[in-house]
Formats: C-alpha cells, structure tokens, sequence
C-alpha cells in the first residue's frame, strides 16, 4: 500500500542523548515535512523539504537537524540542544493539489 | 501572518444528530483547505480537500463548504455514529510553492450511543 510509515512509534529519550526519527513514504512525493503536537496546540512545523537535498526551517527548528538523501527518505534528529523534546511528531508529504499525507506518528519521551 | 480557529473545542452529540464543526481563517489567500481525522494517538487522517477555487466537497456522509471571502469552512457529518467520535482539525495551506500548512487547535467530538 502507498503511504507514509513513520518508525518507531514509542521512542525515549534520556538527557544529553540525540535520537533520530524515520519516516519514508512511496507516494513518489518530493516534499516532505516534520511538525510537532503538543497536548492543547496545534501542529507546528519543524522542517520541510520540497527536492533532494534541500531542506528549510519551520517555525519551531532550534534543537532539530534533518536531512534528505533520498526522495523516499526525511528523517529528523531530535538533538541534545532541544529543551523540551516530549512531544507527539508527525512526518507528511504533499501530493497533488498540496493535498497532506500523514504517517502514524512517533511519540518521543525523555526520561 | 495566518491564524486559523475551530470552535467549539469540544462537541458531544447523541447518535444520529448531524455534526456542525467550524473553521475559520484571518488571510483568505490560501490554495486549499483540508479538514482531517485524528484518533487519540495516531496520526491525521485526510478527510476531504477543498482547493481555493471551489465551493465545496462531499465524500458520503461527509460534505465541507468553502467561504474564503469571509474565512469560514464548514464539516458538515451527517446522522453521525459512535465512530465519528475523534478530534478533527481543519488546516490552510498558504506561502511560497504552497509550503506552509496552518492548523486550527482541532474540535474533540464525543458521539454517545
């Protein structure tokens, strides 16, 4: 089936450690994008990317870092420099229309 | 720069009743608007897409209107079932190439048997 898959679903975290998020899609989409939900707001974005090689910050990109070597790939590094990481992060890709696809989510915990 | 807004924040309904959720938006130069499903601990699901151009969208017991000179969308669910109970957020796609996706705070909808 075409969709994206984000991996993993639960992810912990411990002080001063850098963790990274995996998401991959075969919707043959060139943008991709990361955001961050928090309990109470709203979906605010990290990082997108429109093509291979390229990527730009969002609003909230401070303690994050990405990369984007393969059109299929977009995975986000949750740094040691992000204060508060705990959040729910959902990856999505635009399609035609700029319709947004959206994986399942991985939810992250420090503890 | 773009704010968008549903009201109520949360909705309870008996089975059967129509659902009227609201969306509304301060900068009417968007490309499209889409509402989404989500369940507690999953990620969005696509419910219907409105482009800019259009009035209007209906996929069964699904139907959203689109009034973008007064920056108002309307989820419309009829005869809803305890199925329908989930947050559903509303979001506008706006910037360059389309880039920028902003979401409403979601409204949480309760459908009691």
């Amino acid at each position: 089936d075409g969709g994206i898959t984000q991996s993993p679903k639960y992810l912990f975290r411990k002080e001063g450690q850098n963790v990274t998020l995996s998401c991959e899609q075969n919707l043959n989409h060139d943008a991709m994008y990361w955001y961050r939900q928090d309990p109470g707001q709203g979906l605010r974005l990290i990082y997108y990317s429109q093509i291979v090689n390229d990527f730009q910050k969002g609003d909230i990109a401070e303690g994050y870092s990405v990369s984007r070597e393969k059109k299929e790939s977009f995975p986000l590094t949750v740094t040691s420099a992000q204060k508060n990481p705990t959040a729910f992060y959902l990856c999505a890709s635009k399609g035609q229309g700029h319709e947004a696809f959206f994986g399942q989510g991985t939810r992250l915990t420090v503890v | 720069k773009q704010e968008v807004t549903q009201i109520p924040a949360a909705l309870s309904v008996p089975e059967g009743e129509n659902l009227v959720l609201n969306c509304s938006f301060t900068d009417s130069a968007i490309y499209n608007l889409q509402w989404f499903r989500q369940d507690p601990g999953k990620g969005l699901t696509s419910l219907l897409l409105i482009q800019s151009s259009q009035r209007e969208q209906t996929s069964g017991r699904l139907n959203a209107s689109l009034d973008k000179s007064s920056g108002r969308s309307t989820l419309y669910i009829a005869a809803s079932q305890p199925g329908d109970s989930a947050t559903y957020l509303c979001a506008v796609r706006t910037g360059a190439a389309g880039n920028k996706l902003t979401f409403g705070g979601g409204t949480r909808v309760l459908v009691k048997p």
